[in-house]
């Protein structure tokens, strides 16, 4: 395994499911992200960890909760989500300072 | 707040020819640039990072330029192939962690 993993590839969750995607980084860093990509936006920053903690939380729903167990490891908990929830779920990860940040190939999330 | 726009939004061209994708930004106090390649569906892959330091990066066939005074970035692709075609996106850290602001992307074809 080598960079960023992210599990599931594909998600489709009921409204009032409870779910969780999983993000692996296998390269080292200490700074981990959640980022949401909806269609024709730009991708947008949801939270940060840097050290094992959080260190921004971009005015997100409490319906998403991320955790960081350790450096490798991000989850975003996911429960009671809605329609426009539905985006490519993207997770990256970077060294601390100003260094190269690696991505996930994402989780498409689809909320019926 | 950081704005980064990407012009143009979508591109076709021959295969062979030589391409300039372009990326503006309107806070100039960045430490850092980074262009993207996404294909349809799928994660980021990291092509170039610049710092604010720096003028300019080169990869293979791919050069990218900063000029951070003017709030512009170029990513100048030579020789364009049938493989370059994805998106592409411009992202600015203006965080001391990778907290990147994005651009919507150019979408590029390469035609035979």
């Amino acid at each position: 395994e080598t960079g960023v993993t992210q599990t599931p590839r594909h998600l489709v969750m009921g409204m009032t499911n409870k779910k969780s995607l999983k993000c692996e980084q296998h390269l080292g860093h200490n700074a981990m992200y959640w980022y949401k990509q909806s269609a024709k936006k730009p991708l947008e920053l949801m939270f940060v960890y840097s050290l094992e903690e959080r260190v921004e939380n971009n005015s997100v729903p409490s319906r998403f909760s991320p955790e960081c167990p350790n450096s490798s490891h991000l989850f975003l908990h996911l429960h009671t989500l809605q329609p426009e929830d539905s985006a490519l779920y993207l997770c990256a990860s970077s060294g601390t300072g100003n260094t190269e940040a690696f991505f996930g190939q994402g989780t498409r999330l689809t909320v019926v | 707040k950081q704005e980064v726009t990407q012009i143009p939004a979508a591109l076709s061209v021959p295969e062979g020819e030589n391409l300039v994708l372009n990326c503006s930004f309107t806070d100039s106090a960045i430490y850092n640039l980074q262009w993207f390649r996404q294909d349809p569906g799928k994660g980021l892959t990291s092509l170039l990072l610049i710092q604010s330091s720096q003028r300019e990066q080169t990869s293979g066939r791919l050069n990218a330029s900063l000029d951070k005074s003017s709030g512009r970035s170029t990513l100048y692709i030579a020789a364009s192939q049938p493989g370059d075609s994805a998106t592409y996106l411009c992202a600015v850290n203006t965080g001391t962690a990778s907290k990147l602001t994005f651009g919507t992307g150019t979408r590029l074809q390469v035609t035979l």
